[in-house]
């Protein structure tokens, strides 16, 4: 399967705990981005990365979340002190630079007890 | 109010009707996105277009840029049309502001 992948698909933590969530893009793809989607919502842009500087930061973005794209592959969102309000569906796609187009990762469903 | 705009939130068609949904954004933008998702979350692209109209299989986009509207049609509706459909307006900088989405039940 050579499509964008994200692991794991649903993560429950209590509030409080850290957690961090994996996206692999497609293989030669240098964009990745972060969305992240409630119920009922579209998705709303968090991040980007251009291989491995990260772009942009939506305010979405609080300092309890950070991003890393180290070798410009696979990039890992990471919560801290995760919140009830975080829980959402944490979707990953990637693309080429000068191809608008993006492909989707089935996402990663987190439920904060 | 969110950039872009869906129309209607929610829509339920017999099989084999024709589906139209409606998409508004507010400023200029380099492309206009649309997308599939399915239960489970899973996004799939449709389509992406800057002018004019696409087809593929029964659906159909188009865009008009001057009114910044955009509609996605699809033709002889099935139950396995049934998702929902997202409208994303991308701008030069690669940033992507979603619509709320249309949720369609096509029933049999």
């Amino acid at each position: 399967d050579t499509g964008v992948s994200q692991d794991p698909r649903h993560k429950i933590t209590k509030r409080g705990q850290n957690v961090t969530f994996r996206c692999d893009p497609i293989s030669e793809h240098n964009r990745l981005y972060w969305y992240r989607q409630t119920l009922g919502q579209g998705p709303e842009f968090l991040t980007y990365f251009q291989n491995e500087a990260q772009l942009e930061k939506s305010r979405l973005l609080s300092d309890r979340f950070s991003a890393e794209r180290p070798k410009g592959s696979f990039s890992t969102l990471e919560i801290q002190r995760t919140e009830q309000g975080d829980s959402a569906m944490y979707l990953c796609a990637s693309s080429l630079v000068g191809d608008g187009e993006q492909y989707f990762g089935p996402g990663t469903r987190l439920t904060v007890t | 109010k969110n950039e872009v705009e869906q129309s209607p939130q929610n829509l339920t068609a017999q099989e084999g009707e024709f589906i139209t949904i409606n998409c508004s954004y507010s400023v200029g933008i380099s492309a206009l996105h649309w997308l599939q998702q399915h239960p489970g979350g899973g996004i799939v692209s449709l389509f992406m277009l800057s002018s004019g109209k696409k087809k593929h299989g029964r659906l159909i986009a188009t865009i008009n840029i001057q009114e910044k509207h955009s509609s996605l049609h699809i033709t002889a509706s099935h139950p396995r049309d049934s998702a929902v459909y997202i409208c994303a307006a991308q701008y030069n900088n690669n940033d992507m502001r979603f619509g709320a989405g249309t949720r369609l039940t096509v029933k049999p």
